[in-house]
Formats: structure tokens, C-alpha cells, sequence
């Protein structure tokens, strides 16, 4: 079982619409979890952390919920130029400087 | 300021030579890590440095690969008898300290083809 694994998408939506993804990890005791945003070909780049109680960055909405495991984006009036690869990242307990990224939801916004 | 940077961006190396590989991370970070990332892949860590001390090899693939930091600050990740299996993008981090809630920023790559 991989310890991050997300919806490889691709997530198709018009410009202005809501969309989120979902990422769940394995280790209970995992304590930092981040969103990182890759465009094609390029390297990532920090979008977010995700705290506890939840954060948000203008039209993004991050989310973690321990008992299921599982954190979130949410992305609220879709750009053009939000189309891209999101990026899950959980660090590994025991070895903290030991970070585990999935494999990335892709998405595209279209006109 | 200059961000992290990495050399060559591309290599392409036939199978069973060696090849280095180099990071330059960002001034005064003390945290480097490495990673790959195969085609339509996520990251896979490789390995970090907290200064010139790397505590956590076992990411490394095998034997094969070496890494090594010097004076804080340059690393090579070094690929003995390159395989076809290792051709992909080799992606190099810093972090300020290496703390749970840093930012880790990357430089552009690495993109290695073995033939």
C-alpha cells in the first residue's frame, strides 16, 4: 500500500466552477501535511500546509481529517491558470525529514 | 535571490556508465533533499541532508547510488553503472532547517535518460 495515494484525475472543469480533491495516507501518525502544485515540466512548488483546523489561502481550502486519514482541496472559482498537477505531501513519522508526495491529481480548466 | 539550481538539466548516459549528478541549494539552507520522479510518477524520496550528515539513506534505490554534501551547501548524487530503470527526473530540495512545517524548494531538475 502506498503511504499517500491520490485521484490521478484529470479533473475537466469550465473556469469558474468548484472543485476538490481528496488524498488519504496511511501512517496515523503522520504530522505535516502540505499541497504542492506542479505545471508540466516543471519542478513543485508550495501551494499550501494543511493545519488541523483547517486554513484557507483566498480560493483555496485545505482540510485534514486524522480519523479518516484523508486531506483536502478545495479550489473555488477555477482559473485558467489553476490547471496543473496538485501534489499531496505527508511527512513520515520517526523520520521527520522523511516526506512522501503522491502521485498528483491533475487538473484542467478549460474556457 | 537565486533559488535552488541543479546541473546538468539534461544528461543522457548509455548503460553501465557512471554519472553525477549536482545541486546547488539555496544560500544558508541547512536542509537538502533528494528526489525522482519517473514519468507520470509522484516524488520519490531518495535521501536528506541536514548539513553534510545524511541520518536516512535507506531511500536510495541500491548500492548504485551515493550521495554526498560538502561545506553545507553543494551536493552530487552520484549514479555508479547506470541502468535503464534509472532514467528519470532527479529533483533536489532545501529547506531553511529542515523543520516538519518548511517550505522545501525545489530546483528545476535533473532529467536523466540512460540508453
Amino acid at each position: 500500500r502506498k503511504e499517500v495515494e491520490q485521484d490521478p484525475g484529470p479533473f475537466n472543469v469550465p473556469e469558474g466552477a468548484t472543485v476538490a480533491f481528496n488524498c488519504t495516507y496511511s501512517n496515523s501518525a503522520s504530522q505535516s501535511f502540505f499541497w504542492y502544485r506542479q505545471d508540466c515540466r516543471k519542478e513543485p512548488k508550495l501551494l499550501m500546509s494543511v493545519y488541523s483546523s483547517g486554513n484557507e489561502d483566498g480560493r483555496f481550502t485545505a482540510q485534514l481529517n486524522r480519523a479518516s486519514q484523508y486531506i483536502s482541496l478545495l479550489i473555488r472559482d477555477s482559473k485558467l491558470s489553476d490547471s496543473a498537477t496538485y501534489l499531496c505531501v505527508v511527512n513520515e513519522v520517526g523520520n521527520f525529514n522523511k516526506f512522501y508526495f503522491g502521485s498528483g491529481t491533475k487538473l484542467n480548466v478549460k474556457p | 535571490g537565486a533559488g535552488v539550481s541543479q546541473s546538468p538539466s539534461n544528461k543522457v548516459t548509455e548503460k553501465g556508465k557512471d554519472v553525477e549528478l549536482r545541486c546547488d541549494p539555496i544560500s544558508g539552507h541547512t536542509a537538502l533533499y533528494w528526489y525522482r520522479q519517473s514519468l507520470g510518477q509522484g516524488l520519490e524520496f531518495l535521501i536528506y541532508f541536514q548539513g553534510n550528515s545524511a541520518p536516512d539513506k535507506s531511500g536510495l534505490p541500491s548500492d548504485r547510488f551515493s550521495a554526498e554534501r560538502t561545506g553545507g551547501s553543494v551536493s552530487t548524487l552520484t549514479i555508479q553503472r547506470t541502468q535503464q530503470e534509472d532514467s528519470a527526473v532527479y529533483l533536489c530540495a532545501s529547506s531553511l532547517s529542515g523543520g516538519l512545517e518548511e517550505e522545501q524548494y525545489f530546483g528545476p531538475g535533473t532529467r536523466l535518460t540512460v540508453t
